[in-house]
C-alpha cells in the first residue's frame, strides 16, 4: 500500500520560499511508472496541479505555467521522497498542499495523496 | 474559474441514482481518455473513484461510474447511500502547458 508523509512549515512570510517535503512509503521515487505531483487546493482556485517529477531512465519535470518561473520539484532517491520549492510567495500562494502519486496503473489520474499541509502565506 | 464545469451541487434520496457532469472542450475532455473523478470527504485528502473515464481502482465500489460523450463526462453514483455525502471533483489531462486541469467540484447532498 503506498503512502505520502508530508511535512514542512505551515507559515511562510511573502516574498519567502515555500518548502514542503513528501516521504513515500510502498513505491519508489525512481519507479519507472509513477508520477510524483504536487497539487494545491483553496477556496479561490480549487484544485490546481503544480507539477510533477518522474523517472523514466532519467529525470523529468513539468511544471503549471502559471508557477512555472518559481517553482521546483526534486527527487532525493536516497531517502525516497521527493521535494517541492515555491519562490516568492504571496498571500495568493495560501493553500492546503498535497503531495500525490500519479500513474503507476492508474494512467493519467492521481491514485495516492499525502494528508495535506496547510500553507499560510503571511507576515 | 475552474478549467472543468461541474454543477454546485446535486442531492438524492438513499437508493436512488444521481449523474454529475463534467464539462470542458475540445483541449482537454473531448481529446483524451483520460477523465477521472475525485471523492473528498470534509478534512480529508481526495480520493481517486474513476480513472480513463470509466476504470474503477481497486476496492472502488460498482455503485460508482463514469461514462463521457464528446466534452462532457460524466459520475453517476447508483443505490445512494449516507456515507456518499461529499463533494466530487473530476479533472482531464490537457494539451495546453497546464497539463492537468480539474472541475469546481459537486457537493453531494443525500437528503
Amino acid at each position: 500500500q503506498v503512502q505520502l508523509q508530508q511535512s514542512g512549515p505551515g507559515l511562510v512570510k511573502p516574498s519567502q520560499t515555500l518548502s514542503l517535503t513528501c516521504a513515500i512509503s510502498g513505491d519508489s521515487v525512481s519507479s519507472n511508472s509513477a508520477a510524483w505531483n504536487w497539487i494545491r487546493q483553496s477556496p479561490s482556485r480549487g484544485l490546481e496541479w503544480l507539477g510533477r517529477t518522474y523517472y523514466r531512465s532519467k529525470w523529468y519535470n513539468d511544471y503549471a505555467v502559471s508557477v512555472q518561473s518559481r517553482i521546483t520539484i526534486n527527487p532525493d532517491t536516497s531517502k525516497n521522497q521527493f521535494s517541492l520549492q515555491l519562490n516568492s510567495v504571496t498571500p495568493e500562494d495560501s493553500a492546503l498542499y498535497y503531495c500525490v502519486r500519479g500513474g503507476g496503473g492508474h494512467n493519467y489520474a492521481f491514485g495516492y495523496w499525502g494528508q495535506g499541509t496547510l500553507v499560510t502565506v503571511s507576515s | 474559474q475552474s478549467a472543468l464545469t461541474q454543477p454546485a451541487s446535486v442531492s438524492g434520496s438513499p437508493g436512488q441514482s444521481i449523474t454529475i457532469s463534467c464539462t470542458g472542450t475540445s483541449s482537454d475532455v473531448g481529446n483524451y481518455n483520460y477523465v477521472s473523478w475525485y471523492q473528498q470527504h470534509p478534512g480529508k485528502a481526495p480520493k481517486l473513484l474513476i480513472y480513463e473515464v470509466s476504470n474503477r481502482p481497486s476496492g472502488i465500489s460498482n455503485r460508482f461510474s463514469g461514462s463521457k460523450s464528446g466534452n462532457t463526462a460524466s459520475l453517476t453514483i447508483s443505490g445512494l447511500q449516507a456515507e456518499d455525502e461529499a463533494d466530487y471533483y473530476c479533472s482531464s489531462y490537457t494539451s495546453s502547458s497546464t497539463r492537468w486541469v480539474f472541475g469546481g467540484g459537486t457537493k453531494l447532498t443525500v437528503l
